[in-house]
């Protein structure tokens, strides 16, 4: 099995461009979730999918931030504009959900992401 | 909202000590505790914890988790350079939709020679 794939691996832009991070979860797996990593404030949740349905956007810090998941086997995390607080490692992972449970949760590699 | 707190926030210690790393949490509707421990990339899995009282084992790492106060430790024995990492807790609740993971800061592990 190929794991979480992560693209891109690293990502440097300039303030106000757009920025988008793909994911492609582990096949068969029905929970998505994107995670935000810096050193003050650790690993944060912005958004989770279950069975490619959003069920909680609520940390997803403003309107910039977008996600999708068209399907099972794609998703999307979108700034627009990107502003130099958002340089982070943004990590994409998936899990199969069961019986009310998260399971063990699978990770990418991370996309490190700076803002100039 | 749903809390985890780890303690301490970093650690450093020779080599062969045993070092306890704590874990509390607050959150509604639990599931599970995980423990995961991240090197230079992404966290990886550790343990899983459903029931108070008994211990999970692996190797020279031991978890055990207590449901009535609130937290989990995981032990490492005879520590090694290798163990230096970052350790991070996650508690999986249940939301209306569906379950989610909510990770604590972690706690630095140093181990030197």
């Amino acid at each position: 099995d190929a794991g979480v794939i992560q693209s891109p691996r690293h990502e440097v832009t300039e303030m106000g461009q757009e920025v988008t991070l793909r994911c492609k979860p582990i096949s068969g797996h029905n929970s998505l979730f994107w995670y935000r990593q810096t050193m003050m404030r650790g690993l944060e949740l912005l958004i989770y999918f279950n069975n490619n349905v959003p069920i909680d956007d609520s940390g997803m810090p403003e309107d910039r931030f977008s996600a999708k998941m068209p399907n099972a086997s794609f998703s999307t995390l979108k700034i627009q504009p990107s502003e130099p607080r958002d340089s982070a490692v943004y990590f994409c992972a998936s899990s199969l959900s069961y019986n009310g449970n998260t399971g063990e949760l699978f990770f990418g590699e991370g996309s490190r992401l700076t803002v100039l | 909202e749903d809390k985890v707190v780890q303690s301490p926030l970093s650690l450093v210690v020779h080599e062969g000590d045993t070092v306890t790393l704590n874990c509390s949490y607050e959150v509604t509707n639990f599931r599970s505790l995980l423990w995961y421990k991240q090197e230079k990339k992404a966290p990886t899995f550790l343990f899983m914890l459903t029931s108070s009282g008994i211990e999970k084992k692996s190797g020279r790492l031991s978890s055990i988790l207590d449901k009535k106060e609130l937290f989990s430790i995981l032990n490492i024995t005879a520590t090694q350079t290798g163990d230096s990492a970052v350790y991070l807790c996650a508690v999986d609740s249940f939301t209306g939709g569906g379950n989610k993971l909510t990770f604590g800061t972690g706690t630095q592990l140093k181990v030197e020679l």
